[in-house]
């Protein structure tokens, strides 16, 4: 399957700060990546879909202005979490399409980001 | 919108078993249901899919049906490992004709454990 890298696998930082997740494509061109919260034991919440050279388009209820996503290029994506808190912990988990169809799903490793 | 229902929550089984785990959908337009195992601290991994025009695909140890009719699909594990212990979702999207698709609505989730 196609590789999707995702860095930092896990971060600490304190209140206040900002955090920045880095998602690349590493063997293939990705238009679209898709950003996903994941709490303990729940499943995947879409927070956005992030698209190659224009605005991210972002799921009802979350914030744009706290989560920001960049996608510069066709193998890079990133998602800043602003002024983090500690209700912003959780598994950030970003994903991009591939195929034939390109309809498959492959995800990244994920981003433990714990508040403190 | 779509709605995907998952069962079981969770699952015990002993080595060398076989596991079934079942998914229904609701949106009748969706057309594309993958599978995804998410170890623990890791991100989701594609493990099979299946396309709505397809009633059944297997690979290896693992198949997954589909009733287009009763809008319900499922996974089967045969010959159970120890290594196959982890959480396993079902999703559904609807892929377009020319490549892509929407966003995928995921089940939620099945917290299978192989017991030697």
């Amino acid at each position: 399957g196609a590789v999707v890298s995702q860095h930092p696998s896990r971060v600490i930082c304190k209140s206040g700060t900002s955090v920045k997740i880095e998602c690349r494509s590493l063997d293939f061109q990705a238009t679209t990546m898709f950003w996903y919260r994941q709490f303990p034991k729940q499943s995947l919440m879409l927070m956005a879909t992030s698209n190659e050279g224009s605005k991210a388009t972002y799921e009802q209820g979350v914030e744009k202005d706290k989560f920001l996503i960049n996608h510069a290029s066709l193998t890079l994506s990133t998602l800043t979490v602003t002024s983090a808190h500690p209700e912003d912990s959780s598994f950030y988990i970003c994903s991009a399409r591939t195929g034939a169809t390109n309809e498959k799903l492959f995800f990244g490793s994920g981003t433990q980001l714990s508040v403190l | 919108g779509e709605n995907v229902e998952q069962h079981p929550s969770t699952l015990s089984v002993q080595e060398g078993d076989s596991a079934v785990i079942k998914c229904t959908y609701s949106d009748s337009a969706s057309n594309y249901f993958p599978w995804y195992k998410q170890e623990l601290g890791k991100g989701p991994q594609l493990i099979i899919d299946i396309r709505s025009n397809v009633g059944e695909k297997k690979d290896q140890r693992i198949a997954v049906t589909l009733n287009k009719t009763a809008k319900h699909f499922s996974l089967h594990i045969t010959e159970t490992q120890p290594e196959d212990s982890a959480v396993y979702f079902c999703a559904a999207s609807i892929s377009f004709i020319g490549g892509g698709g929407n966003k995928l609505t995921f089940g939620t989730g099945t917290q299978l454990k192989v017991e030697l």
